[in-house]
């Protein structure tokens, strides 16, 4: 089973500002097969990027993804008030499909 | 639209079964893999397994197999998610969430949830 470990656990931050979450593999992805979902109390996940780097419908271009191998990023350029919440990071290469522990960017 | 409506929430004892239902919509039923994630109070997601609408074959997380079942209807192009032996730890949020024609997919449409309780 690939294992992911999310960092930081807690990310505190004002609108405006960069966010930077990371999501390591204990295991090399094939294809860069990571997704990234953002999750809001009482609801359920929405999914962010796939294939890593690739824009889900309807995300907006402050939302991008980098990484491939073992270590992966999602980074929003700047923050707004809708970003705040829970972010999960999805391997779905190798089953089972594992998600990581979730980071969640609270308002500072 | 795509839309995937789940069945209400459910309260089992110990030792019971569970029978989970999520209708597909806004696309065709028997073209994507609808996969079931769990999520635990104030915990994160586990995913659970995936079933191919179109001939019925699934795949399990190691952790559940034994006590999972997924099955499907296409007629009505429902899924069906049965957890049996249930025990206080399978409390969660079930969701069923549609992934692509592959069955190495993300998970792009997510149902609303449903709430299972497992108390004595």
């Amino acid at each position: 089973e690939i294992v992911l470990t999310q960092s930081p656990a807690t990310l505190s931050l004002s609108p405006g500002e960069r966010a930077t979450l990371s999501c390591g593999a204990s295991q090399s992805l094939s294809s860069s097969y990571l997704a990234w979902y953002q999750q809001k109390p009482g609801l359920a996940p929405r999914l962010l990027i796939y294939y890593a780097s690739t824009r889900a419908t309807g995300i907006p271009d402050r939302f991008s993804g980098s990484g491939s191998g073992t270590d992966f990023t999602l980074t929003i350029s700047r923050l707004e008030p809708e970003d705040f919440g829970v972010y999960f990071c999805q391997q779905y290469g190798s089953s089972p499909y594992t998600f990581g522990q979730g980071t969640k960017v609270e308002i500072k | 639209q795509v839309q995937l409506v789940q069945s209400g929430a459910e309260v089992k004892k110990p030792g019971a079964s569970v029978k989970v239902s999520c209708k597909a919509s806004g696309y065709t039923f028997t073209n994507y893999y609808m996969h079931w994630v769990r999520q635990a109070p104030g915990q994160g997601l586990e995913w659970m397994g995936v079933i191919n609408p179109s001939g019925g074959s699934t795949r399990f997380t190691q952790r559940l197999q034994g006590r999972v079942a997924m099955t499907r209807d296409t007629s009505t192009s429902t899924v069906f998610m049965e957890l049996s032996s249930l025990r206080s730890e399978d409390t969660a949020v079930y969701y069923c969430a549609r992934g692509t024609y592959d069955i190495l997919s993300w998970l792009e449409y997510w149902g609303q949830g449903t709430l299972v309780t497992v108390s004595s």
